[in-house]
């Protein structure tokens, strides 16, 4: 079983939807939360981080963590055409880093 | 700030070849991690230096190996390559071990 399993999507959505983008993980011990936003061809950027359950909010993005049922989410508000990308998410600790294998959206005009 | 640089950004060899990458993280960052990604494996995690130390590996054959130096610069080497080392290589920096990663442009290896 992998340490971080993803949504796989891929997610098709029109321009102005709200998206939900999920990830489960399964090492308590995992201490950093982390959301990467990968256009192709691309590195990975860093969107958003958080250390503790609740909600941090950045615009429209909205990362939510849920550690009692090891579960994060990624809410995109009024989604744009510019957001068609992949994300992936990430947690951290207990000495590695770990990745999601990602989840390729698509905001359509 | 500048970002994470790599160099190159794209190479072309050829099997049995062997290949260095570089990377130089952030400025004040002392961790810098390298990862391959391919479309069917997604990302996965080659290894992690800390202070010219490597504190991490990943599951890995021997042929890859890395090093840091004393500026927190990384190069990752890939002896006698094959057609499957072809894939984007990329490292990410962050202030301490275990810490957020900051992902460099990436290195894209094309084994022929």
């Amino acid at each position: 079983q992998k340490e971080v399993e993803q949504d796989p999507g891929p997610l098709s959505v029109p321009e102005g939807a709200i998206v939900s983008l999920n990830c489960t993980y399964s090492n308590s011990a995992f201490q950093y939360f982390m959301w990467y936003r990968q256009y192709s061809r691309k590195g990975p950027e860093l969107l958003m981080y958080t250390y503790s359950s609740g909600n941090k909010e950045d615009g429209r993005f909205t990362a939510q963590v849920d550690k009692s049922s090891k579960y994060i989410s990624l809410f995109i508000r009024d989604s744009q055409p510019s957001d068609s990308a992949t994300y992936l998410c990430a947690i951290a600790g207990a000495g590695k880093s770990t990745f999601g294998d990602g989840t390729t959206l698509t905001v359509k005009p | 700030k500048a970002g994470v640089t790599q160099t190159p950004r794209y190479l072309i060899k050829t099997r049995g070849q062997q290949v260095t990458l570089s990377c130089s993280p952030i400025s004040g960052h002392r961790s810098v991690s390298w990862y391959q990604q391919t479309p069917g494996q997604g990302l996965q995690f080659l290894f992690e230096y800390f202070s010219e130390t490597q504190r991490n590996k990943g599951n890995f054959p021997g042929r890859f190996s890395g090093r840091q130096f004393s500026n927190s610069r990384s190069e990752m080497n890939v002896s006698t390559l094959e057609l499957g080392d072809s894939a984007l290589y990329l490292c990410a920096s962050s202030v301490g071990f275990q810490e957020t990663q900051y992902f460099g442009p990436g290195t894209r290896l094309l084994v022929l």
